[in-house]
C-alpha cells in the first residue's frame, strides 16, 4: 500500500539556521508533490508545487527538491524565523486528489 | 486576498443525526474538494469536484456522503447518518482552472458527533 512518511518527530532549530524536513514515500508514483503549512486548528496552507520531471523548486526562503528514484524531497527553509514555526504536511498528487503525510512539527527558537 | 470560507466553525451533532457543512470557494475557482482530519491524524481526501460533478473519491466516501454545488458560490458536503467515528475536522478547499494542484484550503468545521 501506498505509505508517505513524514519525521513524527519535532525539529528544533535555532533562529537563523536552515531548517530541512523529509518526506520519503512507497509504493506511489506521484505527478507532482506539495508542501504546505498547518498550525493548531487551521487548514493547510499551499507554499509549493514540484513536477516529477522537475529536480528543484524555489521561493523566496523556501527550497524544495524532488528524487523520483529515491522517492523523497526535501523541503529547506533557509534564514527560519520564530515565526515558521508550524507543521508542515508533505503530499503527493495524481490528479487532484492529495494523499498526506504525517507532517514534521517544526519549532524555531529565538 | 481571497479566501476560502466555512461554515459553521463548530458543529455538535447527535450520532444518527444529519449534517451539512457548508463552504463558499475562491470565487473564480473551479475545482472544489473535501477533507477530513481526525485529531492528530493525517489530513484525508475524500471527495472532488469539478464541472458540477464527483471527479474523485476515496473510499472513505460512501454512501452516507454527498456534496453539492447548489447556487454559483456554496459547496457543500452532507452526512446522512453521522456515526461516532465521523468526529474530525473537516476542510474545503478549491482551485483554479489553470492551476488546479494548488489547493487553498479553509479554516474548517469541527464536527463532533455524540
Amino acid at each position: 500500500s501506498q505509505k508517505i512518511e513524514q519525521n513524527s518527530e519535532a525539529l528544533n532549530i535555532q533562529e537563523g539556521k536552515t531548517a530541512t524536513l523529509t518526506c520519503n514515500y512507497t509504493n506511489y508514483s506521484p505527478a507532482y508533490l506539495q508542501w504546505y503549512r498547518q498550525d493548531p486548528g487551521r487548514g493547510p496552507v499551499f507554499l509549493l508545487l514540484i513536477r516529477e520531471n522537475e529536480k528543484e523548486k524555489r521561493k523566496e526562503r523556501l527550497k524544495v527538491t524532488f528524487d523520483t528514484t529515491l522517492k523523497q524531497s526535501l523541503f529547506h527553509i533557509t534564514a527560519s524565523q520564530p515565526a515558521d514555526s508550524a507543521t508542515y504536511l508533505c503530499a503527493l498528487g495524481a490528479g487532484n486528489m492529495l494523499t498526506f503525510g504525517g507532517g514534521t512539527r517544526l519549532m524555531v527558537k529565538p | 486576498e481571497p479566501e476560502v470560507t466555512q461554515t459553521p466553525s463548530h458543529q455538535v451533532t447527535q450520532m444518527g443525526q444529519e449534517v451539512i457543512l457548508r463552504c463558499v470557494p475562491i470565487s473564480n475557482h473551479l475545482y472544489f474538494y473535501w477533507y477530513r482530519q481526525i485529531l492528530g491524524q493525517k489530513v484525508e481526501f475524500l471527495v472532488s469536484f469539478y464541472n458540477n460533478e464527483i471527479s474523485e473519491k476515496s473510499e472513505i466516501f460512501d454512501d452516507q456522503f454527498s456534496v453539492e454545488r447548489p447556487d454559483g458560490s456554496n459547496f457543500t458536503l452532507k452526512i446522512r447518518s453521522t456515526k461516532l467515528e465521523d468526529s474530525a475536522m473537516y476542510f474545503c478547499a478549491s482551485s483554479r482552472r489553470d492551476r488546479n494542484y494548488e489547493q487553498y484550503f479553509g479554516p474548517g468545521t469541527r464536527l463532533t458527533v455524540t
